[in-house]
């Protein structure tokens, strides 16, 4: 089976910066995704790791540990806009998500 | 521009209907998917499909079956409605295999059943 774990909800501050934390057990791996979805939107596309190591995309990281089963995604400059749910998916031969970590930020 | 359409985004059924959810991707993706989203469950999959004629049970395939008779259309029907069917429904599409092919997804339908 699969179990992908990640906080229910976090807050921070416009301007600062957010780590939000994934765990996956799971009987395959074909890599790490994170998806942005805003209220009422599709999710949309943010990153992917295979590798182990740290992926910069702007304001935006991902991190992977496959050994540990462990991923974050760092959002820094923190802007009103970022106030979404993010969804972390791990790929087998399908993608499974996780249920969702909702950020609020607060000016 | 890559483009994932949904046939309804509002939908109003009566228990025990038949309902036909239609999902259109213009990329020419093999791989379609289609989810549910509901409040503190997350996405869950319903069905995907590889190819045409093809299908494949995601983790909640009960009281759903699904069409793909053309490449680019993937439909998802409710042979009864019932009311637990209640959800926001998420079509997606992305390219084959098992690389990091990110997933596109529709805009949604949300289904009410009553």
């Amino acid at each position: 089976g699969q179990n992908i774990d990640q906080p229910t909800e976090m807050t921070a501050t416009e301007g600062a910066i957010v780590q939000i934390n994934c765990t996956y057990q799971t009987s395959g791996f074909n890599g790490l995704f994170w998806y942005q979805q805003h209220a009422g939107e599709a999710p949309t596309f943010l990153s992917y790791n295979v590798l182990d190591g740290l992926e910069e995309k702007g304001r935006f990281s991902s991190f992977l540990s496959r050994s540990k089963g462990y991923s974050y995604l760092l959002l820094k400059e923190l802007q009103m806009k970022d106030s979404a749910s993010y969804l972390c998916g791990n790929r087998d031969d399908k993608i499974i998500f996780g249920k969702g970590t909702r950020l609020h930020i607060l000016p | 521009d890559v483009k994932v359409t949904q046939s309804s985004r509002y939908l109003v059924k009566r228990t025990g209907e038949k309902v036909f959810l239609e999902c259109v991707q213009d990329m020419d993706h093999e791989n379609m998917f289609w989810y549910r989203q509901d409040p503190g469950l997350g996405l869950r999959l319903i069905y995907f499909s590889y190819d045409v004629k093809m299908k494949e049970k995601g983790d909640i395939p009960e009281g759903y079956s699904v069409s793909r008779e053309k490449k680019e259309r993937f439909s998802l029907i409710l042979e009864s409605a019932s009311t637990n069917q209640t959800s926001m429904y998420l079509c997606a599409s992305s390219w084959p295999g098992v690389g990091g092919y990110e997933q596109y997804f529709g805009p949604g339908t949300r289904l009410t059943v009553t």
